[in-house]
């Protein structure tokens, strides 16, 4: 079983929709969660960081953890087309020597005018 | 200010060839990873440096690949000779060292690596 899994998608939605991004995860000690934006052809940017259960909001972007149910949420409200991108969960272990992250596949995302 | 950098950005080289990968983090950045994703697979973590040593190098496949990061600023990523499974992008990162938990890695752009 992968330590976290996503649905690569892809998912295609029209202009203004409510986009929901999910991921699942097996292992319990992670409590540090980040969803990274990446546009083709450039590196990861970290778009939300949360750490254990809750909601957060920024702007159009809500994160959510449930860490009961190891399942973690990013939802994006009135999506614009400059939101195409692939999105990707992360997470991390609080280690005493590393602090690598580990990622979910990602999901294609394709917001239309 | 800059954020990481990496060179090359493409790089095509035939099975058993050298390729060095280099990475510039964002100045004072003494955390420094190297990823990297596989057409169709999640990215990955190899390694970790803090400054010049060598904190975490779980990730690295095999010995084909060397990483160094001598002065604790820029990173090569050595890989000799390049099989053919070794193709895909790879991704440095730098964060500052942990302050009360909260640490952001920034990526750079990658360098895509094509074994022929």
């Amino acid at each position: 079983q992968k330590e976290v899994e996503q649905d690569p998608g892809p998912l295609s939605v029209p202009e203004g929709a409510i986009v929901s991004l999910n991921c699942t995860y097996s292992n319990s000690a992670f409590q540090y969660f980040m969803w990274y934006r990446q546009y083709s052809r450039k590196g990861p940017e970290l778009l939300m960081y949360t750490y254990s259960s809750g909601n957060k909001e920024d702007g159009r972007f809500t994160a959510q953890v449930d860490k009961s149910s190891k399942y973690i949420s990013l939802f994006i409200r009135d999506s614009q087309p400059s939101d195409s991108a692939t999105y990707l969960c992360a997470m991390r272990v609080p280690g005493i020597r590393s602090e690598k992250l580990v990622f979910g596949k990602g999901t294609k995302l394709t917001v239309n005018p | 200010e800059a954020g990481v950098t990496q060179f090359p950005s493409h790089s095509v080289i035939e099975k058993g060839q050298t390729v060095t990968l280099r990475c510039d983090p964002i100045s004072g950045h003494d955390n420094l990873y190297w990823y990297r994703r596989v057409m169709g697979k999640e990215i990955k973590f190899l390694l970790h440096f803090v400054k010049e040593s060598k904190q975490d190098e779980s990730g690295m496949p095999n010995n084909r690949f060397l990483a160094e990061r001598t002065g604790g600023t820029y990173s090569t990523l050595k890989v000799q000779p390049a099989e053919l499974e070794d193709s895909g992008v790879y991704f440095c990162a730098s964060s500052q060292v942990r302050r009360g938990g909260q640490e952001t890695q920034y990526f750079g752009p990658g360098t895509r690596l094509l074994v022929l």
